[in-house]
């Protein structure tokens, strides 16, 4: 049972653009929710997260949306650049951040120039 | 930030051998390491969680004979595949979480740059 279910799994978005990129989770014990970033080739790293007492949370360009009561949180990539292309995996926990992460599937990310 | 490191970055073995993936936190302890698995173009997986001076907990699939994994030092967890086959052949990560300190005030994860495995 796949318990964070991200889409699409695939995005094109022009230079300049904002990407979305959709995550629900089924588990309501979830109470820390991270975005990674990951390179080919490199480990994920750690964009932003937040946690189910904020409905928004804004680093940069980044924004995640949180939505409590759907189950459900966003990345928003504002003004999108080429170097973002790359995969987006959102996750989830439970307690602190250095607990047990559920990933979703991933979103494959490429921003024309 | 919190560096984590892996060694090799790649490895290419034949068929039948083990293969050992270090996994090492450079500034700060880690309490637990996570090992996951990651295919081609899909998510990653979670294999085990190893937690220093004890036996790792593997999750439900993951064969522990098979993915031997010591964690023996605050600082240090290995990952062996034994008798590694071609089916194994996967990009490996770790992730360490670190213990509340004064450079990391807040418990937290980060991940290693990951491990290809090529068993041929």
């Amino acid at each position: 049972q796949q318990q964070v279910k991200q889409s699409p799994q695939s995005l094109i978005v022009q230079k300049g653009g904002i990407s979305i990129i959709n995550c629900a989770y089924e588990n309501t014990a979830f109470d820390y929710f991270p975005w990674y970033q990951q390179f080919p080739g490199k480990g994920p790293a750690l964009l932003i997260a937040i946690r189910p007492d904020v409905s928004e949370k804004k680093e940069g360009r980044f924004t995640i949306s949180f939505n409590k009561s759907a189950k459900q949180f966003s990345l928003h990539i504002m003004d999108s650049q080429p170097g973002d292309s790359a995969t987006y995996f959102c996750a989830a926990s439970m307690g602190n951040a250095g607990n047990m992460l559920t990933f979703g599937g991933g979103t494959r990310l490429m921003v024309k120039p | 930030g919190a560096v984590v490191s892996q060694h090799p970055s790649w490895v290419i073995c034949k068929s039948g051998t083990s293969v050992k993936i270090e996994c090492r936190s450079l500034d700060f302890q880690a309490t637990t390491m996570f090992w996951y698995r990651q295919f081609p173009k899909q998510s990653l997986m979670l294999m085990a969680t190893s937690n220093e001076g004890s036996k790792a907990t593997y999750e439900q699939g993951v064969e522990k004979d098979k993915f031997l994994i010591n964690h023996a030092s605050l600082t240090l967890s290995t990952l062996t595949v034994t008798s590694a086959h071609p089916e194994d052949s996967s990009f490996y990560i770790c992730s360490a979480r670190s213990r509340p300190s004064r450079l990391h005030t807040q418990e937290t994860q980060y991940f290693g740059p990951g491990t290809r495995l090529l068993v041929l």
